[in-house]
């Protein structure tokens, strides 16, 4: 079992709507989660970490948290684009700095 | 949040040769984190660096391949060894272990 799994994707969405993206983790220990947009040839940009659970709303942008199904995901409302990219999730434990990445969810919102 | 400068931004490359890749941030930072991408892949740490002492690897990744300085607080270089075809990534290196630089995109023919 992958540390972090992710559905590989690609997803597709049309213009407008809501941009579901999922990932799981296998370690209880995991404490920080990260999600990070990927552009292609470009470097992966931090778009949201979360330590809690419930929702943590940043513009268009939600991430979800369920510790106890070890679950993390992120919403983008109002999709554009602009928003098409590969999206990583990333977790880690209390106290570690190296982040585990997922394989990544390729998503294109179509006009 | 650090401003990250990673030299050179890509390059191609020579199999059996090396590369010397360089991470400088704008400000003092404990750690240095270097991460590889392989193409269609996610990433995956290769080692953090503590100034003044030996780079800690990860599984999978030996000094011989790719050393690491630390020579102040504020600088890094790894250096991909006797480089083959499969090490074309793009390498990045990360001064709190989440945010990135730019990074190298290394192609090796």
């Amino acid at each position: 079992q992958k540390e972090v799994e992710q559905n590989s994707g690609p997803l597709s969405v049309p213009e407008g709507a809501i941009a579901s993206l999922n990932c799981t983790y296998s370690d209880r220990g995991s404490q920080s989660f990260f999600w990070y947009r990927q552009y292609s040839g470009k470097s992966p940009e931090l778009i949201m970490s979360i330590y809690s659970n419930g929702d943590k709303e940043d513009g268009r942008f939600t991430a979800q948290l369920n510790k106890a199904s070890q679950y993390v995901s992120l919403l983008i409302r109002d999709s554009q684009p602009s928003d098409s990219a590969t999206y990583l999730c990333a977790v880690n434990k209390w106290g570690a700095q190296k982040l585990v990445f997922g394989q990544g969810t390729r998503l294109t919102i179509n006009p | 949040s650090a401003v990250i400068s990673q030299k050179p931004s890509r390059d191609i490359c020579q199999r059996g040769t090396s590369l010397t890749i360089q991470c400088q941030v704008d400000s003092q930072v404990t750690m240095m984190f270097w991460y590889r991408q392989q193409p269609g892949q996610s990433l995956t740490l290769i080692a953090t660096a503590n100034q003044g002492s030996e780079a800690t690897y990860e599984s999978g990744f030996v000094i011989d391949k790719f050393p690491i300085s630390r020579p102040n607080l504020t600088f890094s270089t790894l250096t991909v060894s006797n480089m083959s075809p499969e090490d074309s990534s793009i390498y990045l290196c990360s001064p709190d272990g989440y945010t990135f630089g730019s990074g190298t995109r290394l192609t090796v023919v």
